[in-house]
């Protein structure tokens, strides 16, 4: 079945800075590569996904990138702000529509002001 | 229009003792999901169901059983509750592809 690694599990950025998140996953069957967010206290909730006929995808501040080839994709957050401390989880899906999404074990994002 | 909405959100049980977690969603999804979340290991996949009257193992099924007996409503049932079953409880629906909706949990403590 299909495996999700997720790095790092923890990120400290300043304001302003990029942050980057990366997995990979290992199922060549996998082409749907969601990212959620998760506040403390609150429900995950989808941030931006791609699947995988598309390269990147942004979304104002926030983009992702797959790289089919070497079974990886990432999230890119720029111009941080408070407000996108949080915790992120990646996830990948068969897109099967019988395979649920396996998520990675997220990493927790702290923007300092 | 609630969504997915989980009953109930706090729940203190003893060892051995039995409960069920409720979850109900409105927007005609044919997909629905139990997941728990535990420091450090993320969303592990509990059960799923791809239809009314269908269940699925996921990732850690064991000491859990669920029904999909109405298509709005997916139930998660600990038939002796352990210590290890302390953590906070996810349910959440789908269409059979793209994003998943998630309840606000359920934060379940065995003693």
């Amino acid at each position: 079945g299909e495996n999700v690694e997720q790095h790092p599990s923890t990120l400290s950025v300043q304001e302003g800075d990029s942050a980057v998140i990366k997995c990979t996953y290992s199922d060549s069957a996998s082409n749907y590569f969601p990212w959620y967010k998760q506040e403390l206290g609150k429900r995950p909730q989808l941030i931006i996904d791609i699947r995988s006929n598309v390269g990147e995808k942004k979304d104002q501040r926030i983009a992702v990138t797959l790289n089919k080839t070497a079974k990886h994709f990432s999230l890119h957050i720029t111009e941080t702000q408070p407000e996108d401390s949080a915790v992120y989880f990646c996830a990948a899906d068969a897109y099967s529509g019988n395979t649920p999404l396996v998520f990675g074990k997220g990493t927790r994002l702290s923007v300092i002001a | 229009n609630a969504g997915v909405t989980q009953t109930p959100k706090f729940r203190v049980l003893k060892t051995g003792q039995s409960m069920t977690l409720l979850c109900a969603q409105d927007m005609n999804h044919e997909y629905m999901y139990w997941y728990r979340q535990d420091p450090g290991m993320g969303l592990r996949l509990i059960h799923y169901s791809v239809g009314e009257g269908t269940t699925a193992k996921g990732e850690v099924p064991d000491g859990y059983n669920v029904s999909r007996l109405k298509k709005q409503n997916f139930l998660l049932g600990l038939e002796s509750a352990a210590p290890s079953q302390t953590s906070v409880y996810f349910c959440a629906s789908s269409l059979p592809v793209g994003e998943l909706f998630f309840g606000e949990g359920s934060r379940l403590t065995v003693l």
